[in-house]
C-alpha cells in the first residue's frame, strides 16, 4: 500500500522568500508522484508530475520538485514566493502497475505575508 | 468550456433529506471519481468509474450511491444526509495511465447538512 506524508501543516513565509514545502512516500512499487495547488473555494489543479527520467521537474508558476527515491522524497520548491502563491499544496503519489487509485497527503497550507 | 463541471456548487438541505450532486466531464477521459474533503482539508476517495464500471468503492455508507450513465457523467445521490456528510465533494477524472493518471478536478460541490 502506498502513503504520502507531508510534514508540515503549514509553513509561513514572507513574500519574494524562498520556500520549500516538503513531501515523503511510501510504496513497494515505482510510482508517479505529483504536486497540486488548490486555491481558496477552488477545485485542485496540477502544479507538475513526475512520471521518470530528471528527477529535478518544473511546474506552471515557477515551482518545482526533486523526486529522490533513496530518500522517498518529492520536495516541492520556489525560490522566491509571492502573496498569490498563498495556498493549500497538495502532494500525491500513484502507482504505475496499472491502478487508478491516488492518494493524497493532509495537504499543506502555504501562507505567504508581505 | 469547462474541463470537468459539477452542479450544485453549493447545498444547504436539512438532515434526513436526499440530494444529488451532478457531473460531467468534456475532457474525453474514461476514468472519473468522487472525492471527499472534510473541513481539515483531508482528501480522500470515494469512488472511481472506468468506461461506467465502478473500479474503485473505498469504505463508504451505502447512503452513497455513484450512477455512470455514460463515460462523459458520474452522479452522486446521498441518502438520509446526516450531519457528519457536510464536506465539500469533488468531481474528477484522469488521463489515461500511461500519463500517470493524472487527475483534473472539478470545482466543487460545498454541501452543509443542517
Amino acid at each position: 500500500a502506498q502513503s504520502v506524508t507531508q510534514l508540515d501543516s503549514q509553513v509561513p513565509v514572507f513574500e519574494e522568500a524562498p520556500v520549500e514545502l516538503r513531501c515523503n512516500y511510501s510504496s513497494s512499487v515505482s510510482v508517479y508522484l505529483f504536486w497540486y495547488v488548490q486555491y481558496p473555494n477552488q477545485g485542485l489543479q496540477l502544479l507538475l508530475k513526475y512520471l521518470s527520467g530528471s528527477t529535478l521537474v518544473k511546474g506552471i508558476n515557477g515551482f518545482e520538485a526533486e523526486f529522490n527515491k533513496s530518500q522517498t522524497s518529492f520536495h516541492l520548491r520556489k525560490p522566491s514566493v509571492h502573496i498569490s502563491d498563498t495556498a493549500e499544496y497538495f502532494c500525491a503519489v500513484s502507482d504505475n502497475t496499472g491502478g487508478f487509485k491516488t492518494i493524497f497527503g493532509a495537504g499543506t497550507r502555504l501562507f505567504v505575508k508581505a | 468550456d469547462t474541463a470537468v463541471s459539477q452542479t450544485p456548487k453549493y447545498l444547504v438541505t436539512q438532515m434526513g433529506n436526499d440530494k444529488s450532486i451532478k457531473c460531467e466531464q468534456n475532457l474525453g477521459h474514461d476514468t472519473m471519481y468522487w472525492y471527499k474533503q472534510d473541513s481539515k482539508k483531508f482528501l480522500k476517495i470515494m469512488f472511481s468509474y472506468n468506461n461506467k464500471e465502478l473500479i474503485i468503492n473505498e469504505t463508504v455508507p451505502n447512503r452513497f450511491s455513484p450512477k455512470s450513465p455514460d463515460k462523459a457523467h458520474l452522479n452522486l445521490h446521498i441518502n438520509s444526509l446526516e450531519l457528519g456528510d457536510s464536506a465539500v465533494y469533488f468531481c474528477a477524472s484522469s488521463v489515461n495511465r500511461d500519463s500517470g493518471n493524472t487527475i483534473y478536478f472539478g470545482e466543487g460541490s460545498w454541501l452543509t447538512v443542517v
